[in-house]
Order: C-alpha cells, then structure tokens, then sequence
C-alpha cells in the first residue's frame, strides 16, 4: 500500500487560508468517507482535527474543515493564526483493512 | 482524563525482539479499537498495526505482518505490540492510539487519543 499523496510544504500569512490536498487511490481515499487529518508538533503526539472526512471533534476550531472529491481528500485552514504552524497528515482506510497515511505536509504561516 | 502511556521502548540489535505496551486510563478500554503508528527519524507518520475492542481481530500494515505481533488485556487496560526480527529500518518512536468508534470494530475512522510515544532503535 503507497502512502498517500500530500505536498511536502504550503505556507500562508496569518488571516489567510490555504488548502493542503491528499491524493490516493480508488481503494482508499476513493473507496470509504474514512479520511482524518491529525496535526502534528515534532515530539508531542498526534492531534485528530478531522474524521470521516468532514467532521470535527469537540474542541476543534472551526477554521479547520474538510472535503473529498474522488480519490483526493483536503483539509482547509481559513483564518491562519501562527499557532497552527505544524505537522499535517492525512490518513485513509483502505480496502486491505489497513490504514494509510499520507507522507505529511508542513504548514509554515508567514 | 483520558490517557495513554506507552513504555517498553530501548536499544536493539537486528534480529532481536522488544515488547511494548501501552496503559490506557480514563475510558472503557475494551469498547474501542486500538493502534499503532510509528514515525522514523526524520520521516512522516506510518500506521503499524491495530486490534478491535475484543482483541479478536488484528490487522497489520506489510511492512511488519509476520514479524510484530499486536494484542491486549482488556483486564488490565493494556495494548502491547511485541516486536520480532527487528530490522535497522524499524527504528522509530511508536505510538498507541484509541480508535474514535464506541462499537470496538472500526479502527478506521479516527484516533482521537494518542500517547507520548516510546522510542525503539534498532543497531548494531
């Protein structure tokens, strides 16, 4: 299983949005809704920010949201704020009963 | 409160075995699935493994089926992963996670808990 597809790095300036993309296949972003977003600070764990593609746990923002087209899911950040400057994976089910991440993008706000 | 802790990490030597667990407190343990993700140095977050709320079902990424082994006890709260036939490439910091789903079946649809991680190298 090939990890999904996600651009190493985006950037934007606080107050703006940007959209990180995660492209996969007909048998795992294609095949279910089970597409999540963890954001990521190196040496802390994981945060959850989207599930099933477009639902947010309590406690997330609402300036985090997400959409699926296909085979390519996104998260969107509207509204940067520095604090958001991290680690973003995207992570799919697939149709081997398995899990599959996305090889992370960094987000840096300017 | 909601926690994980993972312990179990070390240095090992390729070929060599390691068994990690993970103590979960603050929820009905044997009602979720639980998992593994792992991130090498200097790389992105690969998923290892998983296990239903029974511990009846598991499932394992091709990169470590045959050679790591994911279990739990649901009466002591703990998920272990034992880890065989380490390889160089197997160094990382591993993570537990709690599966979102209540019913214990799915894994796939978010980790909403996660550890602080523990850290395998594996070296000659």
């Amino acid at each position: 299983q090939s990890a999904l597809t996600q651009p190493a790095s985006v950037s934007g300036s606080p107050g703006q949005s940007i959209t990180i993309s995660c492209t996969g296949t007909s048998s795992d972003v294609g095949a279910y809704n089970y597409v999540s977003w963890y954001q990521h600070y190196p040496g802390k764990a994981p945060k959850l920010m989207i599930f099933e593609v477009n639902n947010r746990p309590s406690g997330v923002p609402d300036r985090f949201s997400g959409s699926k087209s296909g085979n390519t899911a996104s998260l969107t950040i509207s509204g940067l704020q520095t604090e958001d400057e991290s680690h973003y994976y995207c992570t799919s089910y697939t149709t081997s009963s398995t899990l599959v991440f996305g090889g992370g993008t960094k987000l840096t706000v300017l | 409160e909601v926690q994980l802790l993972e312990s179990g990490g070390g240095l090992v030597q390729p070929g060599g075995s390691l068994r990690l667990s993970c103590a979960a407190s603050g929820f009905r343990f044997s009602s979720y699935a639980m998992s593994w993700v792992r991130q090498a140095p200097g790389k992105g977050l690969e998923w290892v493994s998983a296990i239903v709320g029974s511990g009846g079902s598991t499932y394992y990424a091709a990169s470590v089926k045959g050679r790591f082994t994911i279990s739990r006890d649901n009466s002591k709260n703990t998920l272990y992963l034992n880890l065989n036939s380490l390889r160089v490439e197997d160094t990382a910091a591993y993570y537990c996670a709690k599966g979102l789903d209540s019913s214990g079946h799915y894994f796939g649809v978010g980790m909403d808990v996660w550890g602080q991680g523990t850290t395998v190298t594996v070296s000659s």
